[in-house]
């Protein structure tokens, strides 16, 4: 698995978006991002994943840069719910490789009222 | 209605005990992972069971065993705890054969806290 690396903490005002950022410069062709988020005390919750396109769905939006080599997660109006610490992994897809995630430090984003 | 469940969710034991985690799911999913999540917490895959065959058993001390009684279930027991095994577990499952999907998520449980005394 690719190797990522995220700031180890984000504030953001309620209601702004929230801009997480992820570099994954040794990222290869055949590796999705995938982005989980852990509440406190709570297990890891799935949020989106993406290969090069640009992904969206209910919870957030992905957006890979041209040459995958970084992401930036979009939460476009965070609440308070939102503050967790969100992780970035990178690792190919399931059917042709390891299953289990390799989780990093993740970012701490505070959501403040 | 819970779709990854842990029993127990809290454990205080002592040094040199055993003592087991359960974990179940009601999702029909086909593969399941224990994490461990340390004190500075660190989340890492410990086991993984697909269809009831261990895939990925990292490097864990063999006082870890996983038991997987079928497709729902996979148990963690721990002979001889240590102070340094305190840490919150976690089960998930994902179901991994499904045809056509780019990625299959991982649900996690809600974690069972371990302190060893």
């Amino acid at each position: 698995d690719a190797k990522t690396t995220q700031p180890p903490s984000m504030d953001c005002a309620e209601g702004r978006a929230a801009n997480l950022p992820c570099n994954h410069s040794t990222i290869s062709g055949n590796e999705y991002v995938y982005w989980y988020r852990q509440i406190h005390s709570q297990g890891p919750q799935y949020i989106i994943h993406g290969l090069k396109n640009n992904e969206t769905n209910e919870m957030a939006s992905l957006i890979i840069t041209e040459d995958r080599k970084s992401s930036t997660l979009i939460l476009p109006h965070a609440t308070l719910r939102d503050t967790a610490v969100y992780y970035c992994i990178v690792r190919v897809a399931p059917r042709t490789g390891r299953r289990a995630l390799t989780f990093g430090s993740g970012t701490r984003l505070q959501v403040q009222p | 209605d819970t779709a990854v469940s842990q029993t127990p969710k809290y454990l205080v034991t002592q040094m040199g005990n055993d003592k087991s985690i359960k974990c179940e799911q009601n999702l029909g999913h086909d593969t399941m992972y224990w994490y461990k999540q340390d004190s500075k917490k660190f989340l890492k895959i410990m086991f993984s069971y697909n269809n009831k065959e261990l895939i990925i058993n990292e490097t864990v001390p063999n006082r870890f065993s996983p038991k997987s009684p079928d497709k729902a279930h996979l148990n963690l027991h721990i002979n001889s705890l240590e102070l340094g095994d305190s840490a919150v577990y976690f089960c998930a499952s994902s179901q991994e054969k499904l045809a056509g999907a780019t990625y299959n998520e991982q649900f996690f449980g809600p974690g069972t806290r371990l302190t060893v005394l």
